[in-house]
């Protein structure tokens, strides 16, 4: 099983600064098939990246996602209010499919 | 514009049954895989289980293989997900969500549900 380690566990940020979340995975994911979701509370997921770095339908260009192999990085650009929220990684790789523990972005 | 619902949650007890329901709309469902997904309170997600658009392929995780099955009924645009011999383990909020390709595996999930509370307690 691929396990996926999010880093930082919480990340306290402004407004308007850069945001820059890491996963490392324990093996190689194939293809970069990896995906970021960001959760609020009481809501469901959803879909920002996919294929490590493809962005996902309405997620606005300050979402970008980068990385191969083993290292991905989830960033956003300029922070805006309704960033913050919980974001999970996932790899679809390999089976079992797996998610990071999530990275909590809070406004400082 | 694509919706899922889910419904059938609830309280039960360890060892009991319960049958979750996810209704599709806004896109053609028979042509797209179905996820469910859960989330135990305050924790992570854990996938949960797979099938194929025209449901002739299903994959569990090993948590829940043997307790749990999937199936779906193209002709009510809906999926369902029924729990057997629950644990108190198995406490979450079980999503339904969409693979992203026609007729294709990809196992991520461009749309998901609301989310429905399935709870597992004496």
């Amino acid at each position: 099983e691929i396990v996926l380690t999010q880093s930082p566990g919480t990340l306290s940020l402004s407004p308007g600064e850069r945001a820059t979340l890491s996963c490392r995975a324990s093996q190689n994911v194939a293809s970069s098939y990896l995906a970021w979701y960001q959760q609020k509370p009481g809501q469901a997921p959803r879909l920002l990246i996919y294929g490590a770095s493809s962005r996902a339908t309405g997620i606005p260009d300050r979402f970008s996602g980068s990385g191969s192999g083993t290292d991905f990085t989830l960033t956003i650009s300029r922070l805006e209010p309704e960033d913050f929220a919980v974001y999970y990684c996932q790899q679809y790789g390999r089976s079992p499919i797996t998610f990071g523990q999530g990275t909590r972005l809070e406004i400082k | 514009q694509v919706q899922l619902v889910e419904s059938g949650g609830g309280v039960v007890q360890p060892g009991g049954s319960l049958r979750l329901s996810c209704a599709a709309s806004g896109f053609t469902f028979s042509s797209y895989g179905m996820h469910w997904v859960r989330q135990a309170p305050g924790k992570g997600l854990e996938w949960v289980t797979f099938i194929r658009f025209d449901g002739s392929n299903k994959y569990y995780a090993d948590s829940v293989k043997g307790r749990v099955t999937i199936s779906r009924d193209n002709s009510k645009n809906t999926v369902y997900l029924q729990m057997n011999s629950l644990r108190t383990e198995d406490t979450a909020v079980y999503y339904c969500a969409k693979d992203p390709h026609e007729y294709g595996d990809y196992y991520y999930f461009d749309y998901w549900g609301q989310g429905t509370l399935v709870t597992v307690s004496s």
